[in-house]
This record gives structure tokens, sequence and C-alpha cells, in this order.
């Protein structure tokens, strides 16, 4: 079945570090990937998207690319601030009629200043 | 505010009860995804409903159960309770049958005791 691997979290970096989480995913067929994040007591936040191969998706900084001979779609940001501290949740969506997302189990990233 | 709204907030009620919980989705969005969040299982996708009809369904419980309106609202009924059935309940919507990415409620968080 489909899946969704991240890097363990927590990760815990200074200010103006640069960020990367992996994530990696096992489908068939050509799913859409995102990224989520979930800040303390909120729901989740569509962060960033890919709906095809070699697709770069950004926001805020961040960003990830779909590379489907990988199967991989990590999330990086150049120079990360205190209030990107949160839990960031990898995602893949595939139209099976209806759209059954499966999310990985999310990386929380502490940013010290 | 992502203009999903679910109620109630909190809700505690005893193991063996029945409890309702309500999604309204965002204005114009057909779509309604239901999620379980718990600390042992991460983000689990429960079902997803496209303008009042069943489209996918993922690990949801035969004791749960779900509808969308015709006003596009939804409802996740669950029944004799469990201790374990404890968690935070998310609802999400989007505007199409296949998601461009979804807009997540704040949830409500249910336990049983």
């Amino acid at each position: 079945g489909n899946s969704v691997t991240q890097m363990e979290g927590p990760v815990t970096l200074s200010e103006e570090a640069f960020l990367t989480i992996n994530c990696t995913y096992t489908a068939t067929g050509y799913p859409s990937l995102f990224w989520y994040v979930q800040y303390p007591g909120e729901g989740l936040q569509l962060l960033l998207k890919a709906t095809k191969a070699d697709d770069k998706g950004s926001n805020k900084g961040f960003e990830a690319t779909y590379r489907k001979e990988t199967t991989s779609f990590h999330l990086e940001k150049g120079s990360v601030q205190v209030s990107d501290s949160a839990v960031y949740f990898c995602a893949l969506s595939q139209n099976t009629g209806g759209f059954k997302t499966i999310f990985g189990a999310g990386t929380r990233l502490f940013v010290k200043a | 505010d992502s203009g999903v709204t679910q109620t109630p907030k909190h809700l505690i009620t005893a193991t063996g009860q029945r409890v309702t919980l309500r999604c309204s989705p965002r204005s114009g969005d057909l779509s309604v995804y239901w999620y379980q969040q718990s600390l042992d299982q991460g983000l689990q996708f429960l079902i997803h409903y496209y303008n009042g009809e069943e489209r996918a369904k993922g690990n949801i419980l035969e004791r749960f159960s779900a509808q969308q309106f015709p006003d596009l609202h939804s409802e996740l009924n669950l029944s004799s309770l469990e201790l374990g059935d404890s968690a935070l309940y998310f609802c999400a919507s989007s505007e199409r049958l296949v998601p461009s990415g979804q807009f997540f409620g704040p949830g409500t968080r249910l336990t049983v005791l």
C-alpha cells in the first residue's frame, strides 16, 4: 500500500540555520505530494504542494521538489526563524475515485534564538 | 483562520457513549475529509465526502459513521466509545473532488473516561 516516511524528530536548529526534513514515499501511479505545518494547539495548514514529477513547490521561504526517481519530497529552508518552530507533515494524495490522503508521522522542529 | 469550523472544541464523555462531531467546510468547498490524530497512531485518514456522497474510506472503525448533508456540513458519529478513541478529530475541506490542498479546521478534542 501507499506510505510516507519522514525523518524522526525532534530537529533542533539555531536561528538562520539551514533546514532539511527528509520525506520519501511509496505509491503506485502519480500521487500529489504536500507539506503541511501544525503550530501548537492548531489544525494543519498547507505549506506547499507539487502535483507531478520535477515540480517544485514553494511558500514562505520553504521549498520541496517532487523527485519521482528517488520517490522523495524533501522540505528545505535556507534560514529558519524561531517562528518556524512547529510540526511538519509530509503527505500524499491519490485519486481512487475519492481522495485518500496519507500523512507521515510528522517532524517536530525547534528553532532556538 | 482557515474558514473551516468544528464544534464542539472539547468533548468529555464516558466509555460506551455516543457522540457527534460537526464540521462546516469553507464556503464553496464541496469536499469534506475527516482525520483522527493520536499520539500513538499519528494522523489517520478516516473518510472523504464529496457533494454529499462518500468517495473514499480509510481506517474508519465500524463503530464510526459519517455523513455530509445537502448544505455541505458534515457530521462524524462515534458510538460505543472506548478509551482508545480519545484523540483529536480534524475536519478538512477542499473546493473540488481532486484537492490542490486541504483546509483544516481547529479540531475537536475527544476525551473518553
